[in-house]
């Protein structure tokens, strides 16, 4: 297996500009997971699926924030519109259960 | 504040020597993780121990658990160069699949 696949790995935006991550989780994992990691915040759980259903989005900053797992290989994190402070490392992880297996992250710029 | 609190920061020992990385949280706990992440990498896991053990190994790691002080400590012996890393601790919250990690601590093997 190829591990968890991110896309794109880096992404420079203006500000008001929306923004699209993509992951593909391993397969067979049932978990999974959109991290965000700052210097100031440390690594933060934005939101988490189980079997394609958000479980938990209570660490969603905004409404800006969005995101979707439309099936089993494949989710989104949107931002629209993206701001200046969204900038950061944003990992997607995987698990079948508890070990979670983190992808390679999307480092996110906004100017 | 965080679950999970790991003490040092950051650690920088020469090569050959032993490594202990200590972690705290504040809540009751079924597992507690452990994860490296290298400079622009994503987090791997590197050993899981259950709320009932109270101590477990994994090559050169050896973790420890104290429930009854809410503390982790992870030893890694025999440091390598390639064991710089930043190493991060994990609490699942309420037994469900969400962790919660600590800060990190920045740990330099000098050859």
């Amino acid at each position: 297996d190829a591990g968890v696949i991110q896309s794109p790995r880096h992404e420079v935006t203006e500000m008001g500009q929306e923004v699209t991550l993509r992951c593909k989780p391993i397969s067979g994992h049932d978990y999974l997971f959109w991290y965000r990691q700052t210097m100031m915040r440390g690594l933060e759980l934005l939101i988490y699926f189980n079997n394609n259903v958000p479980i938990d989005d209570s660490g969603m900053p905004e409404d800006r924030f969005s995101a979707k797992m439309p099936n089993a290989s494949f989710s989104t994190l949107k931002i629209q519109p993206s701001e200046p402070r969204d900038s950061a490392v944003y990992f997607c992880a995987s698990s079948f259960p508890n070990e979670q297996f983190f992808g390679p992250g999307t480092r996110l710029t906004v100017l | 504040s965080q679950q999970g609190e790991e003490d040092p920061q950051a650690l920088s020992i020469q090569e050959g020597e032993n490594a202990t990385m200590n972690c705290s949280y504040k809540t009751s706990i079924n597992n507690l993780q452990w994860y490296r992440q290298n400079s622009g990498r994503g987090l791997v896991h590197l050993i899981l121990i259950r709320s009932n053990e109270r101590e477990k190994h994994s090559g050169r790691l050896r973790v420890t658990l104290d429930t009854s002080k809410k503390s982790s400590s992870l030893l890694i012996t025999a440091s390598r160069a390639a064991d710089t890393a930043s190493y991060f601790c994990a609490t699942d919250v309420g037994g469900a699949q969400k962790l919660v990690f600590g800060q990190g601590t920045r740990l330099t093997i000098n050859p």
